[in-house]
């Protein structure tokens, strides 16, 4: 199907573990974000990335590691999983940097115990 | 620096006008926007004004800018049980979108 799809939906880890949150997107967009959403802070840019090949960091970077190898797939990865990582993370895509062309994906939660 | 702002919490009755508030800092941003969340689910574009509009309306949707105060309010006009949900106010700072916290509207039937 056409779209932006991520995987898993829900994810259940502990403190330590390495977990990797896949992203993927059907329309050959350049950009590709991930974004943490948490309570009384709304959306935090995590990483992104402008083209293949190319990331950037965003707001709140550490901790996670991204990578694009592929257009279409933006993997997001937890080396070692803190409690504080516990969110729901979202990724979206864009065409362009203007906010009117990016689509979002349905989001994962993640609890980290 | 980056900050969005917005009130957390607004409830209405079904038929009433909702008006969402959002004060932005950044004011170079060329676009600001407003987007949806519904209960388990991603963000949806809901509109979006140019930042040298004053006004914007699509529907029962009226956006207002005040580029002087930095605010930026949203409008709904007629509000249904659909509409509730969260919305995020949102600017454009370089190549990144900065959101707001959200405004959890609940709208009593």
């Amino acid at each position: 199907d056409a779209g932006i799809t991520q995987s898993p939906r829900y994810k259940i880890t502990e403190t330590g573990r390495q977990v990797t949150l896949m992203c993927h997107q059907t329309w050959s967009h350049s950009y590709m974000f991930w974004y943490r959403q948490d309570l009384g802070h709304g959306l935090r840019l995590i990483y992104y990335s402008a083209a293949a090949d190319i990331t950037d960091k965003g707001e709140v970077p550490d901790g996670y590691v991204v990578s694009r190898s592929k257009t279409e797939n933006f993997p997001l990865t937890l080396e070692s999983a803190t409690r504080s990582q516990t969110s729901v993370y979202f990724c979206a895509s864009s065409i362009g940097t203007s906010g009117k062309e990016q689509f979002f994906g349905p989001g994962t939660r993640l609890t980290v115990l | 620096g980056e900050d969005v702002e917005q009130s957390l919490f607004l409830s209405v009755r079904e038929g009433d006008s909702s008006v969402i508030n959002c004060t932005y800092t950044d004011s170079s941003s060329t676009y600001l926007y407003w987007y949806k969340q519904e209960p388990g689910a991603g963000l949806q574009l809901l509109t979006y004004i140019f930042s040298n509009m004053d006004m914007k309306q699509d529907q029962r949707l009226t956006v207002l800018l005040n580029k002087k105060d930095k605010h930026l309010s949203l409008r709904i006009a007629d509000t249904q049980t659909g509409d509730s949900a969260i919305y995020f106010c949102a600017e454009i700072n370089g190549n990144k979108l900065v959101f707001g916290a959200g405004t959890i509207l609940r709208v009593k039937s």
